[in-house]
């Protein structure tokens, strides 16, 4: 079955840093790929959506890549923030609209 | 309502008890999806609904897990003989999904279950 990894470890970085969480599946590749945000004691919310054939997609600081080849796909947030700390998910798109998640990564931004 | 709506947010049960967990969607999404969701853990799969079927149930992991969605709009999901394994975050997420692309999903805040 498939299996996404993500950082199991919380990645601290300083305030105004780039961050880079990473994903990585094994098997096949979905069609689509989606990260989300979640705060503790919240619903996860969606970010961006990530097709196949797209190699990067962005929206303001945030940027996502996926690479089929090397079944990964690395989320960006650039001048990071504070408000930026929190759980990042990824998820897979299995087909079937069945979204699987990742255990999540931590990051945690200090100013 | 503007977003998906879980009640109860908590809830606190017996070993052995039954319990309900109502999902209101957000107007208009056809597709409904519960997720359980463990400490640490990202969310898990549980079911799938299309309109008022269920499309996809093999999330669920027994016979004593039920979910409904009668009337194509809110759902209800059932928990019998209710166990301590069973305790989690149970959360609900509605989408315009159709043709089998998974779109983006809208979350509710969950409904905490603690089973002692």
């Amino acid at each position: 079955s498939q299996k996404i990894e993500q950082n199991s470890e919380a990645l601290n970085i300083q305030e105004g840093k780039t961050a880079t969480l990473t994903c990585n599946y094994t098997n096949y590749s979905p069609a689509y790929l989606q990260w989300y945000r979640q705060d503790p004691g919240r619903g996860p919310v969606f970010l961006l959506l990530i097709r196949e054939n797209e190699k990067e997609k962005r929206k303001e600081r945030l940027k996502v890549t996926f690479d089929t080849t090397l079944k990964q796909s690395l989320f960006h947030i650039t001048a990071s923030q504070p408000a930026d700390s929190a759980t990042y998910l990824c998820a897979l798109d299995m087909g079937g609209n069945k979204l699987v998640f990742g255990a999540g990564t931590i990051l945690r931004v200090k100013s | 309502g503007a977003g998906v709506s879980q009640t109860p947010s908590n809830k606190v049960t017996e070993k052995g008890k039954y319990v309900e967990l109502r999902c209101d969607p957000i107007s208009g999404h056809t597709a409904l999806y519960w997720y359980r969701q463990s400490l640490g853990q990202g969310p898990e799969f549980l079911i799938y609904f299309q309109g008022t079927g269920a499309a996809d149930d093999s999330g669920l992991p027994n016979d004593r897990f039920f979910a409904v969605r009668p009337e194509g709009s809110v759902s209800t999901l059932k928990i019998q003989r209710t166990e301590r394994g069973d305790s989690a975050v149970y959360l609900c997420a509605s989408s315009l999904t159709a043709g089998g692309v998974t779109g983006e999903l809208f979350f509710g805040e969950g409904s905490r279950l603690t089973v002692l």
